[in-house]
């Protein structure tokens, strides 16, 4: 069974400040791999997402990850946050079709 | 195009009600999947199907039930409402190369 841990629960930002979010997954097969963020009171919004080809994915609003087959790792980063980045940021990973997410984590960003 | 239909939005039953939930996709995906969102606890995924006819059940299934009689339909049933399934609920479809896409969410209250 596919499993996703994310290692920081809460996470307390200054703007300007890098991001990095831990991911890590366990599967021993082919995955693909998401990162979703959802915005208080909002469903679920996809940032980005790697299926094949360059590990180095970029997606939205300034958000990138790296896939690390080696340490079935998918952390997402971001260089220099905004006060609008405050959300829910919840890590997935899918194979055969089943979406399984991480437990989730919560960024706040202090203006 | 629509993208999710969820239906409804908010909801408050009695214990003991029953209700559905309603799920609708436009995008001819395959996979369908319900899941409820609780504080600190991420998305757990209730059931799902990768087809019509053909249904799972996820990690919490009890005290609900669903059907896929078409590929665009997926309702959930509560059959006997409890405290315990006051959530925010999410019905999510996939394609076999995209990712999973959401509906706006049904936030539920059991009293």
């Amino acid at each position: 069974a596919q499993s996703v841990s994310q290692h920081n629960h809460h996470v307390i930002l200054s703007e300007a400040a890098s991001l990095e979010l831990g991911c890590n997954y366990s599967y021993g097969g082919t995955v693909n791999l998401f990162w979703y963020v959802q915005y208080p009171g909002q469903h679920l919004q996809l940032l980005l997402k790697y299926f094949s080809g360059d590990p180095l994915v970029k997606g939205i609003k300034g958000f990138e990850a790296e896939f690390i087959k080696s340490k079935f790792s998918f952390n997402l980063r971001k260089p220099s946050v905004q006060w609008s980045d405050t959300a829910e940021y919840f890590c997935a990973v899918t194979s055969d079709q089943k979406v399984t997410f991480g437990i989730g984590t919560k960024l706040q960003v202090i203006p | 195009n629509a993208g999710v239909t969820q239906t409804p939005k908010f909801q408050v039953l009695k214990t003991g009600q029953s209700m559905t939930l309603q799920c609708a996709q436009d995008m001819n995906h395959e996979y369908m999947s319900w899941y409820r969102q609780d504080p600190g606890m991420g998305l757990r995924l209730i059931h799902y199907s990768v087809g019509a006819g053909i249904t799972d059940q996820g990690e919490v299934p009890n005290g609900y039930n669903v059907s896929r009689s078409t590929t665009e339909d997926f309702p959930l049933r509560l059959l006997s409402a409890a405290p315990s399934q006051t959530s925010v609920y999410f019905c999510a479809s996939k394609g076999r190369y995209t990712e999973a896409f959401f509906g706006q969410g049904t936030r539920l209250t059991v009293v």
